[in-house]
């Protein structure tokens, strides 16, 4: 099993649609959740960080489910802008490294 | 605040040949990461250093080897490069080595093997 694993998609959501996606991690010991974005050809960039309480910033939520060890992306409303890959990324509670996900791709059409 | 840079933007090696690739760090971060990340993947952990010490290493032969300097620029050497070692390198520094530290990326190194 994967450390780290996402649908890969693609996603296919029209314009103003709402979109949501899960990343599943296998150890429980993980502290520090991140998404980030990558658009093609380009480098990851962080999008949010993922509380344990759940946390919004403008049209996107993420939310952390330890009992059954997955984090969740919703995307609110969304932009032809928005399409790109999202990776989620777990930290390794012992190592010092961060473990990307394969990433899910989301294309958002008119 | 200048970005993570890398360079070269994008290399052409044969295999069994050697290769070095390199990072500035973004000013005020003192720990580097490297990732590969192979076309359609997700980034794969190398290795980090921080101040200078490898600080965590992923599953990556010895081939694979990284040196950090005192002004937190670094390093990436593969040596007897494969075929199966073309992809995207890299880089990203943060903050510090914490848990919570977000990692900043450069724009990458793209390296064919051939």
């Amino acid at each position: 099993r994967k450390e780290v694993e996402q649908d890969p998609g693609p996603f296919n959501v029209p314009e103003g649609a709402t979109v949501a996606f899960n990343c599943t991690y296998s150890n429980s010991a993980s502290q520090s959740f991140f998404w980030y974005r990558q658009d093609c050809r380009k480098e990851p960039k962080l999008l949010m960080s993922v509380y344990s309480s759940g946390n919004e910033d403008g049209r996107f939520t993420a939310q952390l489910n330890r009992a059954s060890q997955y984090i969740s992306l919703l995307i609110r409303d969304s932009k032809l802008s928005d399409s790109a890959t999202y990776l989620c990324v777990v930290n390794e509670a012992a190592g010092n490294k961060l473990t990307f996900g394969g990433g899910t791709r989301v294309l958002v059409k008119p | 605040e200048t970005g993570v840079t890398q360079s070269p933007t994008h290399l052409i090696k044969t295999r069994g040949q050697q290769v070095t690739l390199r990072c500035s760090s973004q000013s005020g971060h003192n720990t580097v990461s490297w990732y590969q990340q192979a076309l359609g993947q997700g980034p794969q952990f190398i290795f980090q250093y921080y101040r200078e010490e490898e600080n965590g290493r992923g599953n990556f032969p010895p081939r694979f080897s990284g040196l950090q300097f005192p002004n937190y620029s670094s390093e990436l050497n593969v040596n007897a490069l494969e075929l199966d070692d073309s992809a995207l390198y890299l880089c990203a520094s943060s903050l510090d080595s914490g848990l919570n530290s977000p990692l900043h990326f450069g724009n990458g190194t793209r390296l064919t093997v051939t």
